[in-house]
């Protein structure tokens, strides 16, 4: 089965301005998860979306936000970006269970 | 308060030695406790879970309820075992989020 799949691998944006992260999950799975993996900081869980809704928050400012499709698909939008903002962002999906990961989009903030 | 502690940042072992990753978390309730592997150049994937108390790639993890610890066990490291490992834990009754540990590096030497 096709992997969970990140677009783009890797972005650079101008601190201020938005950047937004694609994520689709595996064929069957409709749950979405986003994680921050920052330097020296480990996974820090961003949000979670099943069937569409928002099921969970983490510990983030307001301006990081995201969405499911219908197609179960996801995307994350971070605003007014911030220099500390410059990590790699994980998507997983699963259907009922623990989740698979995608390789990343790493972000980085100038 | 979900937390996830790997105290080791960096665990350096010969080949043939006994490896021993540490792992304590705090939650109040029952928790799913999980290993997940991160090979160089390659995606976050799970190693195993608690629940289904397997030994895969020779790994092992017994969770441990009074010492609140999962600790990520192989008699005998092999060099193809460098990686990064992290620990993870969940809701066990309904599953969702996971909360990560810092990760632990484990680089084994020829």
């Amino acid at each position: 089965e096709a992997g969970v799949t990140q677009s783009p691998t890797h972005i650079i944006k101008t601190s201020g301005h938005q950047a937004t992260l694609r994520c689709s999950p595996i064929s069957g799975h409709t749950s979405v998860y986003w994680y921050q993996q920052a330097l020296g900081l480990g996974l820090q869980f961003l949000l979670w979306y099943d069937e569409g809704e928002e099921r969970n928050r983490g510990n983030f400012p307001p301006r990081f936000s995201g969405r499911q499709f219908p197609n179960y698909s996801s995307e994350l939008n971070v605003n007014a970006l911030e220099l500390e903002d410059s990590a790699l962002y994980l998507c997983a999906s699963s259907r009922r269970g623990s989740p698979s990961f995608g390789s990343g989009t790493r972000l980085t903030v100038v | 308060a979900q937390r996830v502690t790997q105290p080791e940042k960096l665990l350096s072992v010969f080949k043939g030695a006994p490896v021993e990753l540490k792992c304590n978390y705090s939650y109040s309730g029952s928790p799913e406790l999980f290993w997940y592997v991160q090979y160089s150049r390659q995606r976050l994937q799970l190693l195993l879970r608690h629940i289904s108390r397997e030994s895969i790639k020779g790994f092992t993890a017994d969770l441990n309820k009074g010492e609140t610890s999962f600790h990520l066990k192989k008699p005998f490291a092999q060099e193809e075992d460098s990686a990064m490992y992290y620990c993870a834990l969940s809701r066990a009754t309904g599953f969702q989020k996971l909360v990560f540990g810092t990760g632990t590096r484990l680089l084994v030497s020829p």
